[in-house]
């Protein structure tokens, strides 16, 4: 079975620190990665989205990579500051059919201090 | 404004009645899913839809109706709720009608529907 696992899932940082989030699957033949944000009773909100033919996207203080033959996939949040608290979500596109579905990790919750 | 709208936001029912959850999207897509959202079992996808008249299963779809009539539109039908049912559904929208060909292309999502059935 296919799946995307999110370690750890709480994560408290000060502000100002650089960090990464950790994302990782099953299966190396993904059509694509993708990093949402979940605000408390809010909807998703797409970050970065990496091709499998990519290794890594950028957008201001945030970095995704991928490794598909590690099965990993990283989220760089660099001087993190209060407003980034949120839970962070991590969506693999499988290939075969269910390259037309999105596989989610559980997701990491981040609570920036002041 | 590009958006996917869900309604209603917030809907508690009893056990059997027949409900339907509309989504509707702006942004002239081809793709659409529902998902619910569970403590300790993360987001899981109910349907999809890559085109009007083109439906298929997602990871969790039992007790759940879905249709596709028009490019904007993707109800989510409950026909005969049950307290297991009670959950956070969200639903999605993407340009991605054919995945090696959008496969850049991020999905989209509504505000959420907090469902109650008691």
């Amino acid at each position: 079975k296919q799946e995307v696992t999110q370690i750890p899932a709480a994560l408290s940082v000060p502000e100002g620190e650089n960090l990464v989030l950790n994302c990782s699957f099953t299966d190396s033949a993904i059509y694509n990665l993708q990093w949402f944000r979940q605000d408390p009773g809010k909807g998703l909100t797409s970050l970065l989205l990496i091709q499998s033919s990519q290794r890594e996207q950028t957008s201001g203080r945030l970095n995704a990579s991928l490794d598909k033959s590690s099965g990993r996939s990283t989220l760089y949040i660099a001087a993190s500051q209060p407003g980034d608290s949120a839970t962070y979500l991590c969506a693999a596109a499988f290939g075969g059919n269910a390259g037309n579905m999105l596989t989610f990790g559980g997701g990491t919750r981040l609570m920036v201090k002041p | 404004e590009a958006q996917v709208t869900q309604n209603p936001r917030y809907l508690i029912t009893v056990t059997g009645k027949k409900l339907t959850v509309t989504c509707s999207q702006n942004m002239n897509h081809e793709y659409m899913s529902w998902y619910r959202q569970d403590p300790g079992l993360g987001l899981r996808q109910i349907y999809y839809s890559m085109n009007v008249e083109v439906t298929d299963k997602g990871d969790v779809p039992e007790g759940y109706k879905v249709s596709r009539k028009e490019k904007r539109n993707f109800p989510l039908i409950l026909e005969s709720p049950s307290p297991n049912q009670t959950s956070l559904y969200f639903c999605a929208s993407s340009l991605w009608g054919q995945r090696i060909h959008y496969s850049n292309q991020p999905q989209h999502f509504g505000d959420g529907t907090r469902l109650s059935i008691l």
